[in-house]
């Protein structure tokens, strides 16, 4: 059961250039969508999220791009940094309008980012 | 910055025996959820509690596991009786509203069930 989905299991870059994650849903129920750092030895720390009535949310260095038509969505990073080098996982949810809220997470990309 | 903790870091079990896996949430938070990651796959959910109650679970959160928030700071997760696939890193998390608020995650705890 993938309805979260992340292709690239790993990903290298020069530092100063931009990063580009990718991540694919099936479910057309999710309505938020996180994107997580991850560390080892440390959880998941958030990074940036995005409703699913916009298509771009930035922050920073770090916007995401949602495509709702193709269920679809893109973290860039610009300027990446060698401190960027993490596991980087997609995540979607949706609510049930009551109290429930629970993530569904890809399987991640590691982004190296090399000086 | 407030954050979530977690302990033990590490906790090595035999099978069949009881584990308690302890979190303190962010203190003004209301939803708390555990996730778990074996080794090499991606991070999964098992339950979320609020309002001093269950309001999902997934189909790995079975009769061997029970959660509970025994006062106003501590959020347990228990496993009655270990299985060697229960080895896996199990992330305590909490948000401070429900729907589409951020979740925020602990440190973790690794378990290693023998």
């Amino acid at each position: 059961d993938q309805q979260v989905k992340q292709n690239s299991p790993s990903l290298s870059v020069q530092e100063g250039r931009i990063s580009i994650l990718n991540c694919d849903y099936t479910n057309s129920m999710f309505d938020y969508f996180l994107w997580y750092k991850k560390y080892p030895a440390e959880g998941p720390t958030f990074l940036i999220s995005i409703s699913s009535i916009k298509d771009k949310n930035e922050d920073g260095r770090f916007t995401v791009f949602l495509n709702k038509s193709a269920k679809h969505l893109s973290l860039h990073i610009v300027p990446s940094q060698p401190g960027d080098s993490a596991v980087y996982f997609c995540a979607a949810g949706f609510g049930d309008g009551g109290s429930n809220y629970k993530l569904t997470f890809g399987k991640g990309t590691l982004l190296t980012v090399n000086p | 910055e407030p954050e979530v903790t977690q302990t033990p870091s590490h906790q090595v079990t035999q099978m069949g025996q009881e584990v308690i896996l302890r979190c303190v949430p962010i203190s003004n938070h209301l939803y708390f959820y555990w996730y778990r990651q074996i080794l090499g796959q991606k991070v999964e959910f098992l339950v979320s509690f609020y309002n001093n109650e269950i309001s999902e679970k997934s189909e790995i959160f079975d009769d061997q596991f029970s959660v509970e928030r025994p006062d106003g700071s501590n959020f347990t997760l228990k496993i009655r009786s270990t299985k060697l696939e229960d080895s896996a890193m199990y992330f305590c998390a909490s948000s401070e509203g429900g729907y589409s608020d951020e979740q925020y995650f602990g440190p973790g705890t690794r378990l290693t069930v023998t």
